[in-house]
């Protein structure tokens, strides 16, 4: 089983809609979780830290489910620059596992 | 915002020549890793650094890789022998402190083609 598994998508979303996908993972003692984005042959970006009681930051919000082992990213009012992948990252110890990545296109 | 800087940019290699890639990290920052990223594959840990030695590293980090921290700014990988197989995007990052709860920040990458 992979340690972090995503829905490869592509989502393809119009301007304004909401989006929402999810990610699971293998190791029940990982001990933090992230979503970054990535463009296009660029370096991954820290999009937000997943926190146990869900969390927000603008038209982002991420929630986190440890007894199923599933972390979810919802991105409301979807703009055409949130058009990326978007990678689960799960920290274990002192190292970071990453998802295949979920690819968002968002037009016009 | 302060960033973690990597050269070069791209290095293109004769497969058996040794690379040297080479990163600044954040200059507050104590933890350092070095990734990579096969093209269209997902994001591979290699080695996690700390206090001038190796954390962890994972099972791609054989006996031709090495890194070093040789001055107070620079964090640098080795490959040693290189293989068509290590063409790669090599990104490193660093974290101010413990990762447990601390995001990682990212350089944007030395693309390493081995020819």
């Amino acid at each position: 089983r992979k340690e972090v598994e995503q829905d490869p998508g592509p989502f393809n979303v119009p301007e304004g809609a909401t989006v929402a996908f999810n990610c699971t993972y293998s190791n029940s003692a990982s001990q933090s979780f992230f979503w970054y984005r990535q463009d296009c042959r660029k370096e991954p970006k820290l999009l937000m830290s997943v926190y146990s009681s869900g969390n927000e930051d603008g038209r982002f919000t991420a929630q986190l489910n440890r007894a199923s082992q599933y972390i979810s990213l919802l991105i409301r009012d979807s703009k055409l620059s949130d058009s990326a992948t978007y990678l689960c990252v799960v920290n274990h110890d002192y190292k970071l596992s990453f998802g295949a990545g979920t690819t968002v296109t968002v037009r016009a | 915002e302060p960033e973690v800087t990597q050269t070069p940019s791209h290095q293109v290699t004769q497969m058996g020549q040794e690379v040297i890639l080479r990163c600044v990290p954040i200059s507050n920052h104590l933890y350092f890793y070095w990734y990579r990223q096969i093209l269209g594959q997902k994001v591979e840990f290699l080695v996690s650094f700390y206090n001038n030695e190796i954390s962890e590293k994972s099972e791609i980090f054989d006996d031709q890789f090495s890194v070093e921290r040789p001055d107070g700014s620079n964090f640098t990988l080795k490959i040693r022998s290189t293989k068509l197989e290590d063409s790669a995007m090599y990104f490193c990052a660093s974290s101010e402190f413990e990762l447990r709860n601390q995001p990682q920040h990212f350089g944007d990458g030395t693309r390493l083609s081995i020819l």
